[in-house]
């Protein structure tokens, strides 16, 4: 059964720090690869997605993103981080028709 | 625009009430979805309609019953509700399954007291 783990419930960040947001997933199958933003009280926003072709993949707001097969990972980063990026941060992966969707992890940057 | 819109943003009810949460797209997507956000924000899909047709039911009581009049609604009715139905209830879209992304809505915050 596909699953996803990100490994951090929480990430505290200075800002203009980078910062990553690890997330592995299991699955025998080639899968379609996500990451979502949620901002307080909000819907969640799709950030980038991973379908096939380059393994780097850049999304919105200055974040990107690496697969890699061979770790089964698809972690988030960012070079420096604002203040306004404080959100819960969802990694996803699914087939055609389901996503699943790992635990979130929160996002705090500080100044 | 709003892409994905859904009514209320906020229900409040008594246990045993039925209660419908409404999801409209305007997307012009072929497939919409129902989740549901634990208090630990933990994201679940609940159903999966494609052009009209159910095509994913997880394991949920049936007690939840979506009902999708055309492509671009996704209603979702709650009959005797619980306390652990407390969650927030997000629709979403996309077209031509996920591979696209799936677009969300603002959520539902329901409340059962």
């Amino acid at each position: 059964a596909q699953s996803v783990t990100q490994l951090d419930s929480q990430v505290p960040v200075f800002e203009e720090a980078p910062v990553e947001l690890r997330c592995n997933y299991s699955s025998s199958v080639s899968v379609y690869l996500f990451w979502y933003v949620q901002y307080p009280n909000q819907g969640l926003q799709l950030l980038l997605k991973y379908l096939s072709g380059s393994t780097l993949v850049k999304g919105i707001n200055g974040f990107e993103a690496e697969f890699n097969k061979s770790q089964t990972s698809f972690h988030l980063r960012k070079p420096s981080v604002h203040i306004s990026d404080t959100a819960e941060y969802f990694c996803a992966a699914g087939g055609y028709n389901k996503l699943i969707f790992g635990a979130g992890t929160r996002l705090a940057v500080h100044p | 625009d709003t892409a994905v819109s859904q009514t209320p943003k906020y229900l409040v009810t008594q246990m045993g009430n039925d209660k419908s949460i409404k999801c409209e797209q305007n997307l012009g997507h072929d497939t919409m979805y129902w989740y549901k956000q634990d208090s630990k924000k933990f994201l679940k899909i609940m159903f999966s309609y494609n052009n009209k047709e159910l095509i994913i039911n997880e394991t949920v009581p049936n007690r939840f019953s979506p009902k999708s009049p055309d492509k671009a609604h996704l209603n979702l009715h709650i009959n005797s509700l619980e306390l652990g139905d407390s969650a927030v209830y997000f629709c979403a879209s996309s077209q031509g399954g996920s591979g696209a992304g799936q677009y969300f809505g603002p959520g539902t915050r329901l409340t059962v007291t």
